[in-house]
């Protein structure tokens, strides 16, 4: 079984500060990791993926994230954060076979101080 | 490529009352997977369809609900007696690929309130 934890329901930051937002995973074998963006009223929207390759994975927006075996961790970064980055976000995790179901934290909500 | 499209996106009923909803997929998408979104919490998983069979059905999936897709394009989920636990937000996703370029690509969703 895959589960996802992401710590801090809520995040703070300040514009053009550093984004970090936190996910750790447990998989009974090597997951696939992602996180997505969603907006008020809208579906999610991909940010980035990791599927064994490379460990740090850039994606779009400005954002990446870097999986660390050691500490089962795959916590999302940006260097700057812009107003338009408030958002809710999502780490989720799956198996790289079957059915291909994804299983997500229970997302944690940017908010951008001007 | 018009993205995936659900409709209604906003359903308003009384405990008790069927629902249905519809997911179009992205064309050519010959996978679909419907997930549950309750307020605060992520998207928990429900079923999925490779073309038109349903190839799993999460425990979440009780015997009130039924879903879908008859021809391997568009997508019914049908909740019947509504309870106020059903309500929440239904998403519907969609791909192409497997593997390690399966991304699901994701509607707006369907935001059921049961009074």
């Amino acid at each position: 079984a895959q589960s996802v934890t992401q710590l801090g329901s809520h995040v703070s930051v300040s514009e053009g500060a550093l984004v970090l937002l936190r996910c750790n995973y447990s998989s009974s074998v090597p997951p696939y990791l992602f996180w997505y963006v969603q907006y008020p009223n809208q579906g999610l929207q991909l940010l980035l993926k990791y599927t064994s390759a490379a460990t740090l994975v850039k994606g779009i927006n400005g954002f990446e994230a870097e999986f660390k075996k050691s500490e089962t961790s795959f916590h999302l970064t940006k260097p700057s954060a812009h107003m338009s980055d408030a958002a809710e976000y999502f780490c989720a995790v799956r198996k790289p076979f079957g059915n291909e179901k994804l299983t997500f934290g229970t997302g944690t909500r940017l908010t951008i101080i001007p | 490529d018009t993205g995936v499209s659900q409709d209604p996106r906003h359903k308003i009923t009384k405990r008790g009352q069927n629902v249905t909803f519809r997911c179009d997929p992205i064309s050519e998408h010959n996978r679909l997977y419907w997930y549950r979104q309750t307020l605060g919490q992520g998207p928990e998983f429900l079923t999925y369809f490779q073309n038109e069979a349903q190839l799993e059905k999460s425990r979440l999936l009780s015997d009130r609900f039924s879903a879908e897709r008859p021809k391997g394009s568009f997508s019914t989920l049908e909740i019947q007696r509504t309870e106020q636990g059903d309500s929440a937000m239904y998403l519907c996703a969609s791909s192409s690929r497997q593997g390690e370029d399966n991304e699901q690509f994701f509607g707006p969703g369907t935001r059921l309130t049961v009074l």
